[in-house]
């Protein structure tokens, strides 16, 4: 079956400081894995994604993540974090190995980030 | 369109009564996504429509609940007798087909629904 695991439900940060919200996956065969971010009382939208290539990926607004496939994690990072960035982060995954290039994504359950002054 | 746009953005209802929310996706995608946000409870999936394919109904909570796409395009979920358990976001999401389409999906700002 199909999952990701986001561990913290809320991530505290002093701006300026790195930021890291954490995922986790179990997925069979390779994955595809993605990060959105949703503002309040707004749809999600998306930051970045990995589908292949190089582990690190840069997405939007300065973050990027990090495939690690023996931790079967794609941690969020953000080396200096603004007040901006306080929203609910969504990790996601989906099956790459599959007939049809469309499919389900499966999401997190979020991670509220707050960054203080 | 531009975006993915879902109407109406709120809607509070009695319970017991039907309630039909719309999804407009993004001209030329083929694949069309229904989730339901509750507090504290992540994204949970609901329907998947691909193309002319039969849907992927398998997130439906009960058979109070049904989808249908019309035409490729415009998307209504309708909910039968709403309970106070329905209420939620409800978010709509569509996707191109072929290799882009792993590019994820695009959001709409979703309905707000409450039973009271």
């Amino acid at each position: 079956a199909q999952s990701v695991a986001q561990p913290e439900d809320q991530v505290n940060v002093a701006e300026g400081n790195p930021l890291t919200v954490k995922c986790t996956y179990s997925v069979s065969g390779n994955p595809y894995l993605f990060w959105y971010v949703q503002y309040p009382n707004r749809g999600l939208q998306f930051l970045l994604k990995y589908i292949t290539g190089d582990n690190l990926v840069k997405g939007s607004y300065g973050f990027e993540a990090e495939f690690n496939k023996s931790q079967t994690s794609f941690h969020l990072k953000k080396p200096s974090a603004l007040v901006s960035d306080s929203a609910l982060y969504f990790c996601a995954v989906r099956p790459a190995d599959r007939g049809s290039t469309l499919g389900r994504l499966y999401f997190g359950r979020g991670t509220q980030l707050t960054v203080w002054p | 369109g531009a975006g993915v746009s879902q109407s109406p953005s709120n809607k509070v209802t009695e319970k017991g009564k039907d309630v039909e929310l719309r999804c407009d996706p993004i001209s030329g995608h083929t694949a069309l996504y229904w989730y339901r946000q509750s507090l504290g409870q992540g994204l949970e999936f609901l329907i998947y429509f691909q193309g002319n394919s039969a849907p992927d109904k398998s997130g439906l909570p009960s058979d109070r609940f049904s989808a249908e796409r019309t035409g490729g395009s415009v998307s209504t979920l309708t909910i039968q007798r709403t309970q106070q358990e329905d209420s939620a976001v409800y978010l709509c999401a569509s996707s191109a087909h072929g290799r882009l389409a792993n590019y994820g999906y695009t959001f709409g700002s979703g309905t707000r629904l409450t039973v009271v």
